[in-house]
Parts: C-alpha cells; sequence; structure tokens
C-alpha cells in the first residue's frame, strides 16, 4: 500500500525567505504525487501533480516540486514566501486507480 | 461555474442523534469521495464511490453510511454508532479512472456534537 510521510508537522519562516516542506512516499510502483494547500476552514486547492512526466513540477503561486524517485521524496519549495501562503500543506499519493492517500500535513507560519 | 457544494457549512448533533451531510457536484464527475479531518491526522477516507448505486468503505467507515442515486449527489449519514463524530468532512470529486488529474474540493462541513 502507498502512504506519504510529511517530514515536519509546523513549519515557520520569514516573509520573502526560501518555504521548503518536506515529503518523502512510499509506493510499489510509479506514484502520481500531489501537493494540496488549505487555508483555515475552507476545502483543498491543488497546488500541483508530478505524473511520470518532467520531474520538476511548477505549480500555482510560484510553488514548485522535484520527484527524486532514489530518495523517494517530492518536497515542495517556493522562493520567496508570502504573508498569504500561511496555510496548511498535504503531500497526497496515488497509485493506479485507488484513492488519494494523504500525509498528515504541515502547518507554514509565515512571519511579517 | 462548475464545482462541489456541501452543506451545511456548520452543523451540531445532540448525542444519539443521526445528521446527513450533504454534497452535490456539476462536473459530470463518476468519482466522489467522503474524508474526515481532525486536527494533526491529515485527511482519511470515509466511503468512496465510482459509479452510481455503488460505493466502497475507506480507512474509517464505521458508525458512517452513503447513498450514491444520482451521479451528481452523494451524501453523507453520521449515525449515532459512530463515537466521536465532531471533525471536518470534506467532500470531494475526480474524473473515473483519471485519478492522476486530482480531486476537487468542496469547502467542507464542520460537525460538532452538542
Amino acid at each position: 500500500a502507498q502512504s506519504v510521510t510529511q517530514l515536519d508537522s509546523h513549519v515557520s519562516v520569514s516573509e520573502g525567505t526560501p518555504v521548503l516542506l518536506r515529503c518523502n512516499y512510499s509506493s510499489s510502483y510509479s506514484p502520481s504525487l500531489f501537493w494540496y494547500v488549505q487555508h483555515p476552514n475552507k476545502g483543498l486547492q491543488l497546488l500541483l501533480k508530478y505524473t511520470s512526466a518532467a520531474t520538476l513540477v511548477k505549480g500555482i503561486n510560484g510553488f514548485e516540486a522535484e520527484f527524486k524517485k532514489s530518495e523517494t521524496s517530492f518536497h515542495l519549495t517556493k522562493p520567496s514566501a508570502h504573508m498569504s501562503d500561511a496555510a496548511e500543506y498535504f503531500c497526497v499519493v496515488s497509485q493506479g486507480n485507488t484513492p488519494l492517500v494523504f500525509g498528515k500535513g504541515t502547518r507554514l507560519s509565515v512571519i511579517a | 461555474d462548475g464545482g462541489i457544494t456541501q452543506s451545511p457549512k456548520y452543523l451540531f448533533r445532540k448525542e444519539g442523534q443521526n445528521v446527513t451531510l450533504s454534497c452535490e457536484q456539476n462536473l459530470n464527475h463518476d468519482a466522489m469521495y467522503w474524508y474526515r479531518q481532525d486536527p494533526g491526522q491529515g485527511l482519511r477516507l470515509i466511503y468512496y464511490s465510482q459509479i452510481v448505486n455503488d460505493f466502497q468503505k475507506g480507512d474509517i467507515a464505521e458508525g458512517y453510511s452513503v447513498s450514491r442515486e444520482k451521479k451528481e449527489s452523494f451524501p453523507l449519514t453520521v449515525t449515532s454508532a459512530q463515537k466521536n463524530p465532531t471533525a471536518f468532512y470534506l467532500c470531494a470529486s475526480s474524473i473515473a479512472g483519471q485519478i492522476n488529474y486530482g480531486y476537487t474540493f468542496g469547502s467542507g462541513t464542520r460537525l460538532t456534537v452538542v
């Protein structure tokens, strides 16, 4: 069965500094990987997805993630944090046609 | 605009009552899902349906029931058998067989037991 581990439950950065949210996955064969963002009391919005094409995936709002098979990682990055980036971020894996499996989330705080 | 509508946004339940959460989509998606979200737990799958009149249990189905009589609708009933129903509930949909496109989510229902 597939799974994801988000290595940090909470990350705090200063506005204008880089963001790194870490995710490792476990999957028996080629997975699809996603990052979703959730603002308080809202639904989830898709940031980006990897589906076996380019290993560096660009998403919305300046976020990107790199699929590294050798490290079974799919870390989310952004060069410069903005106050509006403060939210909960979920790393997600899917394999074949099975339902998405979510990590436990990383709460990103951005300090002015 | 196409999307998923969950209602109500907030719901209060007394001990021993059943309550039903509504989820409607106009995206023409075949597959629909219910997830439960608790702080620090991520999203856990309750039930999913890939076609009308068929659904499967997820990881935490006990105390919940669903129906899928129409493609657009996938209501979730939280029964009195669910011991700790206070949570944020999210409904999602996708094109069946194309999960690699990801899901579209509703804005959620927050259920509180009083």
